[in-house]
């Protein structure tokens, strides 16, 4: 199956730093991703469609200033937690979609200290 | 409003019983139906899906369209199966983010 992979794993930093975060398509070319948001114990949540070569679409109630996604080429999207806060610390998984199945990258887990 | 329901939070089951994961889903239209698998420290993976009607490991899900329910069911469950299951719905338009549900804890015990 096709492969999503993201960088990095994990990432802990000081509150009001930026963090960056990766997804990339290894094997397949991916005009559109997705970032989800998982909170521990909790189900996956969609943050916003990334789409190659234009503005990302965010989901209701996610600040798009907060959290700045760029889909600079097919395979990679990035989503840049902006001045970051312990209410931000989360897992964030991103995904892609090759015929109609979604694969899902590995998440990044942010602790903002 | 797309919504998907797993009323069980955690659900155990010993070895060799069955077990069903129960899914409504609420969506105006035609969705496609998931189950995903996300077991211990590994990504979220695809089980099945509901348009190619295959058995994955052994579990199977049926669209009950009437009932707007999509339960995932296995005859004789292992302890492999331990994980956590998650229940998703998306447009049928190809290119569209999934809904999940809130996800069931599936534990078998040995």
């Amino acid at each position: 199956g096709a492969v999503v992979s993201q960088h990095p794993s994990w990432v802990i930093c000081k509150s009001g730093t930026s963090v960056k975060i990766e997804c990339r398509s290894l094997d397949f070319q991916a005009t559109t991703m997705f970032w989800y948001r998982q909170f521990p114990k909790q189900s996956l949540m969609l943050m916003a469609t990334s789409n190659e070569g234009s503005k990302a679409t965010y989901e209701q109630g996610v600040e798009k200033d907060k959290f700045l996604i760029n889909h600079a080429s097919l395979t990679l999207s990035t989503l840049t937690v902006t001045s970051a806060h312990p209410e931000d610390s989360s897992f964030y998984i991103c995904s892609a979609t090759v015929f109609g199945e979604q694969f899902f990258g590995p998440g990044t887990r942010l602790t903002v200290l | 409003a797309q919504r998907v329901t797993q009323p069980e939070k955690l659900l155990s089951v010993f070895k060799g019983a069955p077990v069903e994961l129960k899914c409504n889903y609420s969506y105006s239209g035609s969705p496609e139906l998931f189950w995903y698998v996300q077991y211990s420290r590994q990504r979220l993976q695809l089980l099945l899906r509901h348009i190619s009607r295959e058995s994955i490991k052994g579990f199977t899900a049926d669209l009950n369209k009437g009932e707007t329910s999509f339960h995932l069911k296995k005859p004789f469950a292992q302890e492999e199966d331990s994980a956590m299951y998650y229940c998703a719905l998306s447009g049928n338009s190809g290119n569209t983010p999934l809904v999940f549900g809130k996800g069931t804890r599936l534990s078998v015990i040995a």
